[in-house]
């Protein structure tokens, strides 16, 4: 198993649709994080848990909804999304939330359409 | 507040050229960390490198070695002997130790390298 998977690979949804991205991690990390990389932007951080305790929210819009049930799995929910939200969301865990090396997961690649 | 800039969007080279790639931060802290990360065309961010700002010692792993510079806020990236394999989104990052929300990595907008066989 690789360290930090994500599913699915690829996604594409209406924009009235609902959907779930999933991360797992299997590296017995404290901290997981959800980034969105858009093109020609730099990665952006939109939500941090630590302990399946939700420690940032970036000011993401709440169309996009994180749950940690535990410190192996992390969900992004996303809800009547808008052409723009495209991208590719990448999932990445670190053994402490501050300061350590990151491991990330392929990403999903989200397009709304 | 903090910032990276990596000011190469693109590099090309031949295969077997030497290859710098620039990083330069801001920040108002005086402990951070600095990283280096590859993503390839699959995908995920791949761990390369971390530095902490107390520790100016260059360092080499391989065909890649770090030079960084506190005086001139740099943390520049250089492979050496370019392989085809090297290709990929190389992204440069800083994260303050101290500040509140310390624990945000920023990430600079990456440079994409192209070697060419």
């Amino acid at each position: 198993e690789t360290g930090v998977t994500q599913t699915p690979r690829h996604l594409v949804m209406g924009m009235t649709n609902k959907k779930s991205l999933k991360c797992e991690q299997h590296l017995g990390h404290n901290a997981m994080y959800w980034y969105k990389q858009s093109a020609k932007k730099p990665l952006e951080l939109m939500f941090v848990y630590s302990l399946e305790e939700r420690v940032e929210n970036n000011s993401v819009p709440s169309r996009f909804s994180p749950e940690c049930p535990n410190s192996s799995h992390l969900f992004l929910h996303l809800h009547t999304l808008q052409p723009e939200d495209s991208a590719l969301y990448l999932c990445a865990s670190s053994q402490e939330v501050r300061n350590t090396e990151a491991f990330f997961g392929q990403g999903t690649r989200l397009t709304v359409v | 507040a903090q910032k990276v800039t990596q000011a190469q969007t693109e590099i090309s080279v031949v295969e077997k050229e030497d290859v710098t790639l620039d990083c330069v931060y801001e920040t108002r802290d005086t402990t951070y960390y600095l990283f280096w990360y590859k993503q390839p065309p699959s995908g995920e961010l791949v761990f390369l490198i971390r530095r902490n700002s107390f520790d100016e010692q260059n360092e080499i792993s391989g065909r890649y070695s770090w030079n960084f510079q506190k005086s001139t806020s740099s943390f520049n990236f250089t492979i050496t002997a370019s392989q085809v394999v090297d290709s990929a989104v190389y992204f440069c990052a800083l994260s303050e130790i101290g500040s509140p929300g310390g624990f945000k990595t920023i990430f600079g907008a990456g440079t994409r390298l192209f070697v060419k066989a």
